[in-house]
């Protein structure tokens, strides 16, 4: 099985900075890489995937890259209603299988 | 607009099995594969397997080749997944999610373990 090493797995930061979750996999996954992100209570909601491609809806600010093993996620300008986990997913083989998640609050 | 509507929470007993649903409207159901997540009370996120509504056929990871099983019906737009011989391990929100990289997700089933 793929392991995904996800961090960091909380995160504080300010209203309008720039924050950066890091995915790593245990074997090359060649992009096919998903961010999720997940709010209290609701179910997660597909934000990228093939690791730089954006879901329809989401916000600009939101940007994903990496290739190879190494994979992250990028909000711009933070806003109040980012406040969620965050979860990275493989989809390269099977089983699929999860990064352990960022949870992500406003200082 | 894509929907995935799934039915309400669950409380089983130790040792029985629940079925939970998943509708889909707002697409055509036998163009995707239908994937379900766990997720346990403030933990991550587990794959549970997929079922090919088209073909019915399924692939699961090797933890819940014994705990669930998937079925779709085509004719209602609807995937199922049961759990049997129900522990406490099997408390958790059970997720319905659309294609490889869940772009549709449901809004989750609680099931409950409890005698």
């Amino acid at each position: 099985d793929i392991q995904m090493t996800q961090s960091p797995a909380s995160l504080s930061a300010s209203l309008g900075e720039t924050v950066t979750i890091e995915c790593r996999a245990s074997e090359d996954i060649y992009n096919g890489l998903a961010w999720y992100q997940q709010k209290p209570g609701k179910s997660p909601q597909l934000l990228i995937y093939n690791a730089n491609s954006l879901h329809t809806g989401v916000p600009s600010r939101f940007s994903g890259s990496g290739s190879g093993t190494q994979y992250s996620l990028k909000i711009n300008s933070l806003q109040s209603e980012d406040v969620a986990s965050y979860f990275c997913q493989q989809y390269y083989n099977y089983p699929l299988t999860f990064g352990s998640g960022t949870k992500l609050e406003i200082k | 607009e894509v929907q995935l509507q799934q039915s309400g929470p669950e409380v089983g007993r130790p040792g029985s099995s629940v079925k939970i649903s998943c509708k889909a409207s707002g697409y055509t159901f036998t163009d995707y594969v239908m994937n379900w997540v766990k997720q346990s009370p403030g933990q991550g996120l587990e794959w549970i397997g997929w079922i090919d509504p088209e073909y019915g056929s399924t692939d699961y990871a090797e933890k819940f080749k014994k705990k669930a099983t998937l079925t779709a019906d085509t004719s209602s737009s609807t995937a199922y997944i049961q759990l049997s011989s129900l522990t406490s391990e099997d408390t958790a929100t059970y997720f319905c999610a659309r294609t490889t990289h869940f772009d549709y997700w449901g809004q989750g089933v609680m099931v409950t373990v409890s005698s």
